[in-house]
């Protein structure tokens, strides 16, 4: 059963630092991997999607890459900013039997809190 | 203005009366899916549908029931809620196309007495 961790589970930065967030999955047969953004009492929005045959995407100031032989992605954000403050989430598309998409697998998230 | 919208977004009822929640999206996506969201617990899938009157049990579906009889609809039917029940659910879709992520409603927090 896959399964998908988030580490850490809270990150607290000044304004300026570049970090990056951690995710890793038990299962690399996957469809693909998204990286969420949610903010408090707010639905998700969307940050980068890396289908399973590529290895990075870039958005502006984030970065994610995937490594599907070891199980992990990193979301890599520069210049970190106080609107940057939201839990960040990381979730694998199964791949079904057949090739086809599956349930959507998500962490706990990290919450990132940028300090001004 | 492309988007997934939730009804209610907000409900408080009590154990054993049906209730519905409705998700509607208008970019003409094949995929629909509900989760609910619980302290601790993270995002956990519910159903999903890939294509009119296709759906699919997530992780957790007992206690839910949903239909697919229009594209742009999927509604949740909770037949008898429970108090375990209570928690924020979400509605997301997303083309099947390859590359397209996943758009989510803005959460029904349920309460259930």
């Amino acid at each position: 059963k896959q399964e998908v961790t988030q580490i850490p589970a809270a990150l607290s930065v000044p304004e300026g630092e570049n970090l990056v967030l951690n995710c890793s999955f038990t299962d690399s047969a996957i469809y693909n991997l998204q990286w969420f953004r949610q903010d408090p009492g707010k639905g998700l929005t969307s940050l980068l999607l890396i289908q399973s045959s590529q290895r990075e995407q870039t958005s502006g100031r984030l970065n994610a890459s995937l490594d599907k032989s070891s199980g992990r992605s990193t979301l890599y954000i520069a210049a970190s900013q106080p609107g940057d403050s939201a839990t960040y989430l990381c979730a694998v598309t199964e791949r079904n039997y057949g090739g086809s998409q599956g349930n959507l697998i998500f962490g706990k998230g990290t919450k990132l809190s940028v300090k001004p | 203005e492309a988007q997934v919208t939730q009804n209610p977004r907000y409900l408080i009822t009590v154990t054993g009366k049906k209730l519905t929640v409705t998700c509607s999206q208008n970019m003409n996506h094949e995929y629909m899916s509900w989760y609910r969201q619980d302290p601790g617990l993270g995002l956990r899938q519910i159903y999903y549908s890939m294509n009119v009157e296709v759906t699919d049990k997530g992780d957790v579906p007992e206690g839910y029931k949903v239909s697919r009889k229009e594209k742009r609809n999927f509604p949740l039917i909770l037949e008898s809620p429970s108090p375990n029940q209570t928690s924020l659910y979400f509605c997301a879709s997303s083309s099947l196309q390859g590359g397209e992520t996943q758009y989510f409603g803005p959460g029904t927090r349920l309460l259930v007495l």
